[in-house]
């Protein structure tokens, strides 16, 4: 079982749609969860981080974290063709030192 | 705040020469910083771990001699790529952890490393 597990899509939706991306991962220690956007050729920015379980909404974003079922997902709400890129999910665990296991990225493309 | 710079953003050299890519924390203390390496169309790769003023911890694959991390100050850390080959050209990314808030880490801009 990879460590964090995204879908690698690629996503399409609809501009103005909701976005919904989500990770699983497997450290059932983990407490700290964040989600970046990377642009084709660009270096990974944070979007999110969420450490509690339920939802934490940042303007158009919204995290979610279900601890006892390991998943964590981003909506993103009204989408644009901006949003278009690649959504990391990463997870600090809670082993071995500071670490921080990205997922592979899930592509998604907003259509104007 | 947190801001990570790298440089240089881009660099073409010839096989057989060393590069240097230095990353700066400029608005914090790094207490570590992180070396990755992206090929195209590929996830992050975790090449090693810096912490300062001590000797970088390196992932399984990477070789630690042929990339040279120098982790000399809380501010600023090097990874030297040593006799580069075209297969090390790559999408070189450092990030680093602020002291302050130690959960999250924040990604330089990236280098583009050409090996011809």
């Amino acid at each position: 079982q990879k460590e964090v597990e995204q879908n690698s899509g690629p996503l399409s939706v609809p501009e103005g749609a909701i976005a919904s991306l989500n990770c699983t991962y497997s450290d059932r220690g983990s407490q700290s969860f964040f989600w970046y956007r990377q642009y084709s050729g660009k270096s990974p920015e944070l979007i999110m981080s969420i450490y509690s379980n339920g939802d934490k909404e940042d303007g158009r974003f919204t995290a979610q974290l279900n601890k006892a079922s390991q998943y964590v997902s981003l909506l993103i709400r009204d989408s644009q063709p901006s949003d278009s890129a690649t959504y990391l999910c990463a997870v600090n665990w809670s082993t071995g030192g500071f670490k921080t296991i990205f997922g592979a990225g899930t592509r998604l493309f907003v259509k104007a | 705040g947190a801001v990570v710079s790298q440089h240089p953003s881009w660099v073409i050299c010839k096989s057989g020469t060393s590069v240097k890519i230095e990353c700066r924390s400029l608005d914090f203390q790094a207490t570590t910083m992180f070396w990755y390496r992206q090929f195209p169309k590929q996830s992050l790769m975790l090449m090693a771990t810096s912490n300062e003023g001590s000797k970088a911890t390196y992932e399984q694959g990477v070789e630690k001699d042929k990339f040279l991390i120098n982790h000399a100050s809380l501010t600023l850390s090097t990874l030297t790529v040593t006799s580069a080959h075209p297969e090390d050209s790559s999408f070189y990314i450092c990030s680093a952890n602020d002291q302050a808030s130690t959960d999250t880490q924040y990604f330089g801009p990236g280098t583009r490393l050409t090996v011809l």
